[in-house]
């Protein structure tokens, strides 16, 4: 069975510190793994990842993928009140795109 | 360019009772996804689909039914409606098994009373 697991399942941090995200997975078939913010609606996109150690970034956020130990992180460095979200982390399968979610991590930043 | 468009946004059914959920995309994408999000957790994937005519399972699919007639329409049925099913409700697309992100409609929130 295919599984995908976040870590911690939430955080309270202060504006301006760092936060990091751990996702791993159990996929058979591994394709790609792909990074979303979740506020009030729909999950809204933010990476995928498809090789090891190639690092994404984009602003304050930034994501790697180790292919080897199985698993992502998502790091948020000087966070903002608006980073406060649901993160959540998916593994898309190569046969049949199957795609999974994990958990979530709840992520709350204080002024 | 509407992208994926769910209907209804908010419903109330009583036990028993049924609905579908409607789901479409404009994109052409090949694939296709229902997922359901009970409060403050992640996304489980109830059935999928790789094209017209094909759908598969995923990790929750008892209570639920699909169809997958057309490119663009992937409806999900609910019958006799239980208090276990209140959650909201997604559906998603991906264009191809290259594609990168997966395009979200903007969910169903469903009450079961």
């Amino acid at each position: 069975e295919d599984k995908v697991v976040q870590s911690p399942l939430s955080l309270v941090v202060h504006e301006g510190d760092t936060v990091t995200l751990n996702c791993s997975y159990e996929v058979t078939n591994f394709r790609s793994l792909l990074w979303y913010k979740q506020e009030k609606k729909a999950p809204t996109f933010l990476f995928m990842l498809t090789s090891s150690g190639i690092e994404k970034k984009s602003g304050r956020l930034s994501s790697i993928l180790d292919k080897k130990e199985l698993f992502s992180i998502l790091n948020i460095t000087a966070t903002q009140t608006g980073d406060s979200a649901i993160y959540l982390c998916a593994v898309i399968k190569a046969a049949g795109n199957k795609l999974t979610f994990g958990g979530g991590t709840r992520v709350l930043v204080k002024p | 360019n509407a992208g994926v468009t769910q209907t209804p946004k908010f419903r109330i059914l009583k036990i028993g009772q049924s609905m579908t959920l409607q789901c479409t995309q404009d994109m052409n994408h090949n694939y296709m996804y229902w997922y359901r999000q009970d409060p403050g957790m992640g996304l489980k994937l109830i059935y999928y689909s790789v094209g017209a005519g094909i759908t598969d399972k995923g990790e929750v699919p008892n209570g639920y039914n699909v169809s997958r007639s057309t490119t663009e329409d992937f409806p999900l049925r609910l019958e006799l409606a239980a208090p276990s099913q209140t959650s909201v409700y997604f559906c998603a697309s991906i264009l191809t098994d290259r594609a990168t992100e997966a395009f979200f409609g903007q969910g169903t929130r469903l009450t079961v009373v």
